[in-house]
């Protein structure tokens, strides 16, 4: 099935460092949608954006819907231990409409950070 | 945030049996649920959508008759997998859409359920 590019695969930092992601696609996104997922758990929902352009902080994580509707990245500063986990960035295509709002995903970015 | 119940959280069984996961949304109503599947280190393979009061729409691969999926009020869905193999051992999730307001939708995952099957 159809997948984001989301870079980078996997990322390794020391405790207070900013930690940058991103995805892109060739295809046009009304939603963006930035997960958090812990071994064993479901994705937890950190950010949701909807509108181009649009940039939306939580905390110390920050993230962006692009200009051209094809990319959002995600933010994170001064990372703590509790940072780590799997990162998911999921889009929803523009003009799917009715039921069947499914969301395309990224294969994550996994992040490690060193206290 | 909107809360998603997953049950059971883990389940091991017998090859051959029949297995029920359980979500559920707890303080909102989901027209539209997921479900999707796990494998370790890899991203979320949605496996079909499970919309409320009609039949579910599967995605290309994913046989209908091993995975029922029934969605018979505004906050359950329930996968069943039926004749489980070894094979089917997995981490399933699901989600929950929420309509939210000017269409500012988006989906809230469930715990997971890890199905071990021997």
């Amino acid at each position: 099935g159809q997948q984001l590019n989301q870079s980078p695969q996997s990322m390794f930092i020391q405790e207070g460092e900013d930690v940058s992601m991103n995805c892109t696609s060739s295809s046009i996104f009304n939603t963006w949608l930035w997960y958090k997922q812990d071994p064993g758990e479901g994705p937890v929902l950190l950010i949701a954006l909807y509108k181009a352009g649009e940039l939306t902080s939580n905390g110390r994580l920050t993230a962006q819907f692009g200009i051209t509707r094809k990319d959002s990245f995600l933010n994170i500063s001064a990372s703590i231990p509790s940072d780590v986990g799997i990162y998911f960035c999921a889009g929803q295509l523009m003009g799917n409409a009715g039921n069947n709002r499914k969301l395309i995903w990224g294969l994550g970015t996994s992040l490690a950070v060193n206290p | 945030g909107a809360v998603v119940s997953q049950h059971p959280s883990w389940v091991i069984c017998k090859s051959g049996t029949s297995v029920k996961i359980e979500c559920r949304s707890l303080d909102f109503q989901a027209t539209t649920m997921f479900w999707y599947r796990q494998f370790p280190k890899q991203s979320l393979m949605l496996m079909a959508t499970s919309n409320e009061g009609s039949k579910a729409t599967y995605e290309q691969g994913v046989e209908k008759d091993k995975f029922l999926i029934n969605h018979a009020s505004l906050t359950l869905s329930t996968l069943t997998v039926t004749s489980a193999h070894p094979e089917d051992s997995s981490f399933y999730i699901c989600s929950a859409r929420d309509g939210g307001a000017g269409g500012r939708e988006t989906q809230y995952f469930g715990p997971g359920t890890r199905l071990l099957v021997l």
